[in-house]
């Protein structure tokens, strides 16, 4: 099947530094990267996506890089806050169109204050 | 308040027993789908719906079966063949690429 992987597994910052977490896939037909953030007991939820006739798009203190050629896209969160905590997902589409997508193994990000 | 429901939040199952989780959504989402989630892991789909009356299997549907009646609902029935059950139920239901979860239920073997 298609592997998507995270990198890291886990990371630990200091309030206000920056987060940056790391998706690859295997699927070259790959047109859309959504990331999910998901808080404990609850479900995910969409955060920032992007389309591959992007190359970064930004919302506020978070950011998606996306390099296509290498096949992998990158969350980036600056002035990271305690409610930063939380499980990240990247979930590329595989091929380029339709609804499969195959979520990563998640990665668990901690605020310290 | 449109959003995405599931019910019960907890829920206890016995051995050799059925037992079905609810999904409801009022958002008017075409596609509906149901993923396990077990600790510390990723979302694996176990069936989806694009349409009323028509669903697919996803990675893991042994042991689990679907209908789609009603644009609204998407029940999932863990059937006594699935011999792992205790996991992290989420549906979830969209219109275009992005996909709206509801908040889960978490599913126990007694």
């Amino acid at each position: 099947g298609e592997n998507v992987e995270q990198h890291p597994s886990t990371l630990s910052v200091q309030e206000g530094d920056s987060a940056v977490i790391k998706c690859t896939y295997s699927d070259s037909a790959s047109n859309y990267f959504p990331w999910y953030k998901q808080e404990l007991g609850k479900g995910p939820q969409l955060i920032i996506d992007i389309r591959s006739n992007v190359g970064e798009k930004k919302d506020q203190r978070i950011a998606v890089t996306l390099n296509k050629t290498a096949k992998h896209f990158s969350l980036h969160i600056t002035e990271t806050q305690p409610e930063d905590s939380a499980v990240y997902f990247c979930a590329p589409r595989m091929g380029n169109y339709g609804q499969n997508f195959v979520f990563g193994p998640g990665t668990r990000l901690s605020v310290l204050p | 308040d449109g959003g995405i429901t599931q019910s019960p939040k907890y829920l206890f199952r016995k051995e050799g027993q059925n037992v079905t989780l609810s999904c409801e959504q009022n958002l008017n989402h075409d596609a509906m789908y149901w993923y396990r989630q077990d600790p510390g892991q990723g979302l694996r789909l176990i069936y989806y719906s694009q349409i009323v009356n028509d669903f697919q299997k996803g990675d893991i549907a042994e042991g689990y079966s679907v209908s789609r009646e009603k644009k609204e609902s998407f029940p999932l029935t863990v059937t006594s063949a699935q011999k792992n059950p205790t996991a992290f139920y989420l549906c979830a239901s969209s219109i275009t690429e992005t996909q709206y979860f509801g908040p889960g239920t978490r599913l126990l073997v007694l």
